[in-house]
């Protein structure tokens, strides 16, 4: 069964501490996984797409990777303003999207 | 504005009574997704539009709901006897290629 985990649930960081969000996923063909940013009350903001192992793409302060497991966000001195849940979805063959639970941000000045 | 756009933002009703939500995609964009969020979980997908065809249903989406969208353009949700469970916030995404872009939602609650 496709499946995406997202790990860990929550995050606290204090500001300027990077880390990584991980997104493992096991699904039957991927075509593509993808990094939104959501905040309270508001729709998903999409961020970034990956096809491919070996993948990276960048923006601002957060870069993501992909493998044939799992995906990595890595957020760089990271600021308040990043707070926020950060979810991973893919897609496999045919036209469904799965997310996963996401990850909780908060970025304390 | 060119991105998603959903109406209502926010919906109260009583149990029992059917409620529709829209969706306008973006202009450009021949896919449209409905999904459904509840607290502290990821979207669920619902349903699938390419034009005006609805090709895909998700096992979730039981006979009280019904999407359209006619002439491939704006989507509506429709929730018939709605319940409790439904309380939900409903997003709609629409894609022109893979990458699905969302509109704020329409939040329901279920008295």
């Amino acid at each position: 069964e496709d499946q995406v985990t997202q790990s860990p649930e929550a995050l606290r960081l204090q500001e300027g501490e990077s880390s990584s969000l991980n997104c493992s996923y096991t699904v039957s063909g991927l075509r593509g996984l993808f990094w939104y940013r959501q905040d309270p009350g508001k729709g998903p903001e999409f961020l970034f797409t990956l096809y491919s192992a070996g993948e990276e793409k960048e923006k601002e302060r957060l870069k993501a990777t992909l493998t044939k497991k799992e995906s990595f966000l890595h957020i760089t001195a990271p600021k308040p303003e990043d707070s926020a849940t950060y979810l991973c979805a893919v897609q496999a063959t045919g036209n469904q999207f799965y997310f996963g639970t996401g990850t909780s941000l908060t970025v304390i000045p | 504005d060119t991105g998603v756009s959903q109406d209502p933002r926010h919906k109260i009703t009583k149990r029992g009574q059917n409620v529709t939500f829209r969706c306008d995609p973006i202009s450009e964009h021949n896919r449209l997704y409905w999904y459904r969020q509840t607290l502290g979980q990821g979207p669920e997908f619902l349903t699938y539009f390419q034009n005006e065809a609805q090709l895909e249903k998700s096992r979730l989406l039981s006979d009280r709901f019904s999407a359209e969208r006619p002439k491939g353009s704006f989507s509506t949700l429709e929730i018939q006897r709605t319940e409790q469970g439904d309380s939900a916030m409903y997003l709609c995404a629409s894609s022109l290629e893979q990458t699905q872009y969302f509109g704020p939602g329409t939040r329901l609650l279920v008295l």
